[in-house]
């Protein structure tokens, strides 16, 4: 089955560590995403890709890094940088058409991150 | 600034209690409205999206509308199944990222 697969499910880390979140899409998209969910709050984009080798910052990438070095894959760094790290990390992939980015986003389980 | 606001917050229905969920907008150039199912600890599903005022989608008990300042959510007859957090948002014609609200928790009580 096609889908989008996030691990770990659940991470904990200590403060001044960097930890990395897998995203891994056989859906065959073009366009990636990283987005954070915290209780009472919109989504909120980190990062997105269109394109393999290249991406772009979102509304808070602070603290954050990505990659894109293969189509299928958009792991997300979340580093010591990060003052508030604890949070819900949802990945998403979508179709590009004529080099927009379509609003039918398929996400993955989420990855809960807790700062110890 | 482009915003969406959802309300209510949070809506506890008894099964076959009909209600809506709404979801106002302000957008320069509206693209599209999506809508989404959230449930406890997963990644939201798409459900809807909807273009331009007067448009109207439906799947099982639910449908969805828009007008130009905001869309609803009608359901019908619901079942605990519907029990799930709705998720909006809306893409604008000068930045192809989505704006998310922050979501209506519905719970449907047998």
């Amino acid at each position: 089955d096609g889908g989008i697969t996030q691990s770990p499910k659940y991470l904990f880390r200590k403060e001044g560590q960097n930890v990395t979140l897998s995203c891994e899409q056989n859906l065959n998209h073009d366009a990636m995403y990283w987005y954070r969910q915290d209780p009472g709050q919109g989504l909120r984009l980190i990062y997105y890709s269109q394109i393999v080798n290249d991406f772009q910052k979102g509304d808070i990438a602070e603290g954050y890094s990505v990659s894109r070095e293969k189509k299928e894959s958009f792991p997300l760094t979340v580093t010591s940088a990060q003052k508030n790290p604890t949070a819900f990390y949802l990945c998403a992939s979508s179709i590009v058409l004529r080099r927009t980015n379509t609003g039918e986003l398929f996400f993955g389980e989420g990855s809960r991150l807790t700062v110890l | 600034e482009d915003q969406v606001t959802q309300s209510p917050e949070a809506l506890r229905l008894q099964e076959g209690e009909s209600s809506s969920l709404n979801c106002s907008y302000t957008v320069s150039g509206l693209r599209g409205l999506f809508w989404y199912r959230q449930d406890p600890g997963k990644g939201p599903e798409f459900l809807f999206t909807l273009y331009s005022a007067g448009e109207e989608k439906e799947k099982e008990r639910l449908k969805a509308t828009l007008t130009k300042k905001e869309s609803f959510l009608h359901i019908t007859a619901p079942k605990p199944e519907d029990s799930a957090t709705y998720l909006c948002a809306v893409q604008a014609r000068s930045n192809y990222q989505l704006i998310w609200g922050a979501g209506t928790k519905l719970i449907i009580k047998p």
